[in-house]
């Protein structure tokens, strides 16, 4: 059971540059998001999801794309990199209940940097 | 909007030392709050969850929290910490009927043998 997979691991970027960050989950988990994590201000919400075809913004979307054509995958793309966008990424899963994502699982993210 | 507060930026204790880290939230409705934990090296995980009733919850680790609804507080505590406690510590709040976990700065513990 291989959990949340987040690819790649690293990846360094120049500024303008487009790219892809892949995220899969094999617990049939309706709920996904993605966070950013950066040193003194915690983990910040991306875009989430609540179920394939459904996508919302969270509180840091800009120049941020999200799409969710199965269950299983949440990619997130960053359409123009800036070197703001310079943080380790997260992507998580839970098995909402109802209205609420009950319990996380977190990947083990993708360290970005853009120069 | 919903918010979260963490009080410390970094703790630093001896083991068997007792610990309190503190949490608040804003929210004006119902809640569902968190305590995540992350180790050196390892993926972020729940430590424990108050979704309703007792106030008093337990984790895993020895770790408990409580909930105060009078002042929008849900502490982590721990009373004797050990060195394998040393983590970073993250307070969470899922507010009402919206889908979005809002996540707290975080806390860094340190645990000295």
């Amino acid at each position: 059971n291989a959990g949340v997979t987040q690819t790649p691991k690293f990846q360094v970027l120049k500024t303008g540059q487009s790219m892809t960050l892949q995220c899969a989950q094999d617990m049939n988990h309706e709920y996904m998001s993605w966070y950013r994590q950066d040193p003194g201000m915690g983990l910040r919400l991306i875009h989430y999801s609540v179920g394939a075809g459904i996508t919302d913004q969270g509180e840091v979307p800009n120049g941020y794309n999200v799409s969710r054509s199965t269950t299983e995958d949440f990619p997130l793309r960053l359409l123009s990199a800036a070197p703001s966008q310079t943080s380790v990424y997260f992507c998580a899963s839970s098995s909402s209940g109802g209205t609420r994502p009950e319990k996380l699982f977190f990947g083990s993210g993708t360290q970005l940097s853009v120069l | 909007a919903q918010s979260v507060s963490q009080h410390n930026h970094h703790v630093i204790l001896s083991e068997a030392a007792s610990l309190e880290l503190g949490c608040n939230y804003s929210y004006g409705g119902t809640v569902n709050l968190f305590w995540y934990v992350q180790y050196p090296g390892q993926h972020l995980q729940l430590l424990l969850k108050y979704f309703s009733g007792d106030p008093l919850v337990k984790g895993i680790k020895g770790f408990e929290a409580e909930f105060i609804k009078s002042k929008f507080s849900f502490n982590l505590r721990k009373p004797s910490v050990q060195w394998s406690d040393t983590a970073e510590y993250f307070c969470a709040v899922n507010g009402g009927s919206n889908y979005k976990l809002t996540f707290g700065k975080g806390t860094l513990l340190t645990v000295n043998p």
